[in-house]
């Protein structure tokens, strides 16, 4: 591994499903953020990860939960999808907790919820 | 509120100069960002400024006035490969990044 990987690379799932995207880095940053694109919208927060252990909600939480038990992954679960989830899912680490150390970002989940 | 804004879109010729302005309001601020993002592909970092001024890296260079709330990403010698979008972003006081939608940039010969 090099870098930051998600999983699946894309997905199509039925509303009202569970789902849980996968991110892994294997650079020891500290800190972790999922993010979401949508066209014609910049990146969206949904929630970061200071450093392991630690968890906090960004601009556009609701529905979605995370977990940070190690360094190394922070997944990002979706409880019972709906269609207005459907985007392309970013991660990104960086190495500082101050947030102004650069953001890697993973190759994204693209996402389909019908 | 907290608000990037820059071009949904600009043309260039190869082997041309373009300028990306960006303009932010944001609750505090820790500096600007700039990232491209090839279409299908993850944004990669192009550019930090926390001071004022120009900060030249080879064919890309970046302008931050803070009194201003400006910034600016000039490329240079454009080359096809620079067809992309540019996200400019910035730093509020909690650290967190506040994106713009992204300028896209087309290419022509």
């Amino acid at each position: 591994i090099a870098g930051i990987t998600q999983a699946p690379t894309s997905q199509i799932l039925a509303a009202g499903r569970r789902m849980t995207l996968r991110c892994t880095q294997d650079m020891r940053h500290n800190a972790m953020y999922w993010y979401r694109q949508d066209l014609g919208l910049g990146l969206r927060l949904i929630h970061y990860s200071n450093t392991a252990g630690t968890t906090g909600k960004g601009e556009v939480p609701d529905g979605y939960s995370v977990s940070r038990a190690n360094t190394d992954d922070f997944p990002l679960t979706l409880a019972s999808a709906v269609p207005s989830q459907t985007s392309v899912y970013f991660c990104a680490s960086s190495g500082g907790r101050s947030g102004t150390d650069t953001q890697y970002f993973g190759p994204g989940t693209r996402l389909t919820v019908l | 509120g907290q608000n990037i804004d820059q071009p949904t879109e600009m043309t260039a010729t190869e082997g041309a100069i373009v300028q990306i302005n960006c303009t932010y309001q944001t609750s505090g601020f820790n500096g600007l960002f700039w990232y491209q993002q090839h279409a299908g592909e993850a944004p990669t970092f192009l550019s930090y400024n926390v001071l004022d001024g120009l900060e030249e890296k080879g064919r890309f260079s970046s302008f931050l006035s803070r009194s201003k709330g400006y910034s600016y990403l000039l490329l240079k010698e454009l080359q096809m490969k620079d067809s992309a979008s540019y996200l400019c972003a910035a730093l509020d006081s909690n650290y967190q990044l506040i994106w713009g939608a992204g300028t896209k940039l087309i290419i022509k010969p």
